[in-house]
C-alpha cells in the first residue's frame, strides 16, 4: 500500500489531454514539494517534473504539474505515442523522514 | 556527462548479505546527496535510503532500517549499499539516484543508474 495514492491506469488517444492525480497528506504533499518521474518500458525512471511544476531541461512543455493542498496532478497535453509509460509522484514525508512514492499510473496511448 | 553505474546484484539466500556499488562519473561526487531506490518485479518504486553530500546525514525506509547501510567513498566516486539479513521481499532492481541540489536531501532525483537486480531466494 503506497503512502501516495495514484490511479493505476489511464488512457487517451493521440492529441488528447490526460491527467494523473496523486493524493497524500499534510506530512508529505501538504508540506513539501512534489516530483514526478516517468519510466518508459524497460528503462530507468527519469525526472519529469520537480518542485510541483518545474520542468527539467529537455522535457516538453506538454507536461505540466499543479498542486492544491494535499493533492497534485500531472497533465499531459497533446498526448503522443512516446508518452506511453508509467508515471510516479514522490514527496518527502516529514513523519516518516524519508521519500514516499505513489503506486504509479500506467498511461496507454490508444 | 553524468553517469551512474550500479553493480553487485545477484542471487543470494535469505539471511545472507550483499553489497551493491554505484560508480559515479561526470560530476563532483562529494558535492551531492545520493539515494537508493528499488523496484520489485512488476511493482512500483520504493525509496530505500539517502546520504547527504558530506556523509553525515543518512535516512532509511522503515522496511530496511537496521539491516541496510548506505555509505560512500569520495576517493572512488562510489556509493554503496550494504544489505544484511536479506529477505525474499528485498528482491528488486536497485537504482542509485543523484539528488539535484547540494544543500538538502529533500531534493529530486535528477540522474538515475540503470539498476542492478537482487534476487533473494533459497
Amino acid at each position: 500500500q503506497s503512502v501516495l495514492t495514484q490511479p493505476p491506469s489511464t488512457s487517451g488517444t493521440p492529441g488528447q489531454r490526460v491527467t494523473i492525480s496523486c493524493s497524500g497528506s499534510s506530512s508529505n504533499i501538504g508540506s513539501n514539494i512534489v516530483n514526478w518521474y516517468q519510466q518508459l518500458p524497460g528503462a530507468a525512471p527519469k525526472l519529469l517534473i520537480y518542485s510541483n511544476s518545474q520542468r527539467p531541461s529537455g522535457v516538453p512543455d506538454r507536461f505540466s504539474g499543479s498542486k492544491t493542498g494535499t493533492s497534485i496532478s500531472l497533465a499531459i497535453s497533446g498526448l503522443q505515442s512516446e508518452d506511453e509509460a508509467d508515471y510516479y509522484c514522490a514527496a518527502w514525508d516529514d513523519s516518516l523522514n524519508g521519500w514516499v512514492f505513489g503506486g504509479g499510473t500506467k498511461v496507454t496511448v490508444l | 556527462q553524468v553517469q551512474l553505474v550500479e553493480s553487485g546484484g545477484g542471487v543470494v539466500q535469505p539471511g545472507r548479505s550483499l553489497r551493491l556499488s554505484c560508480a559515479a562519473s561526470g560530476f563532483i561526487f562529494s558535492n551531492y546527496a545520493m539515494n537508493w531506490v528499488r523496484q520489485a518485479p512488476g511493482k512500483g518504486l520504493q525509496w530505500v535510503a539517502v546520504m547527504s553530500y558530506d556523509g553525515i546525514n543518512k535516512n532509511y525506509a522503515a522496511s530496511v532500517k537496521g539491516r541496510f547501510t548506505i555509505s560512500g567513498d569520495n576517493s572512488q566516486n562510489t556509493l554503496y549499499l550494504q544489505m544484511s539479513s536479506l529477505r525474499p521481499e528485498d528482491t528488486a532492481v536497485y537504482y542509485c539516484a543523484r539528488a539535484k541540489d547540494r544543500a538538502t536531501v529533500v531534493t529530486p532525483f535528477d540522474y538515475w543508474g540503470q539498476g542492478t537486480l537482487v534476487t533473494v531466494s533459497s
